[in-house]
């Protein structure tokens, strides 16, 4: 069974340009996360999406941050414009859903910001 | 709202001594799940082990073993036997299915010496 796969692995941008970071979950589950985790912190979380509903996105920065899964599958997040201090690790994790917890997590997208 | 707390941002042992990451949490929930994971340079957190809080038996998964204090919201890791594949970054985490939020601690970072 492939992990949950996320591209690109790194990604250097100057300030005020666009990025778009993509995650394909595991097979089968509904439930999708993306975390952000800046040096030397936990992750913590950006935006939560039940199948293609996003249940909860109270920490996601809707000025400039934005999310979306179509069909319930795979997911972009995308950042307009990035700024300095965004650069950071963006993770994103899947399960199943319901009372199986186990969220299993991609390699995450190192973005570096100039 | 639902807090994870490590008070220890880095710890050493000697390769096959055993050692205990600390960890504790704020919830006012009943049912709920506590999880530690590893995140080595790599960026890919693995989940190392899980344990269910209506369960008393603490949960063990080979050299990995868990002190769970429901009571005083204590969530202690034990690692036997050190090697120095352990080495990594050590994050205990929280989940409800109030919410489905999985919420991480700062992460403590534990070098193993040969």
């Amino acid at each position: 069974e492939a992990g949950v796969v996320q591209s690109p692995r790194y990604k250097i941008i100057e300030k005020k340009q666009p990025v778009a970071f993509w995650c394909n979950p595991i097979s089968g589950h509904n439930t999708l996360y993306w975390y952000l985790q800046n040096l030397g912190q936990g992750p913590e979380l950006l935006i939560r999406y039940e199948n293609e509903e996003a249940v909860d996105d109270s920490q996601l920065p809707k000025d400039r941050f934005s999310a979306e899964r179509l069909k319930g599958v795979d997911s972009t997040l995308k950042i307009q414009p990035a700024e300095l201090g965004d650069s950071a690790v963006y993770l994103c994790a899947s399960s199943r859903g319901g009372l199986n917890t186990e969220a299993f997590f991609g390699q995450g997208t190192r973005l570096t910001v100039v | 709202a639902q807090t994870v707390t490590q008070s220890q941002p880095e710890m050493s042992v000697q390769e096959a001594e055993t050692v205990t990451l600390s960890c504790t949490y704020d919830t006012s929930e009943s049912d709920y799940y506590l999880f530690w994971y590893k995140q080595p340079p790599s960026r890919q957190m693995i989940l190392v082990i899980r344990q269910e809080a209506y369960k008393q038996q603490n949960a063990t998964e080979n050299r990995f073993s868990v002190n769970f204090q429901k009571a005083a919201k204590s969530f202690s890791l034990k690692i036997s036997d050190s090697q120095l594949g352990d080495a990594a970054m050590y994050f205990c985490a929280y989940f409800t299915g109030a919410n489905s939020k999985l919420t991480f601690g700062k992460g403590i970072t534990l070098s193993v010496r040969p």
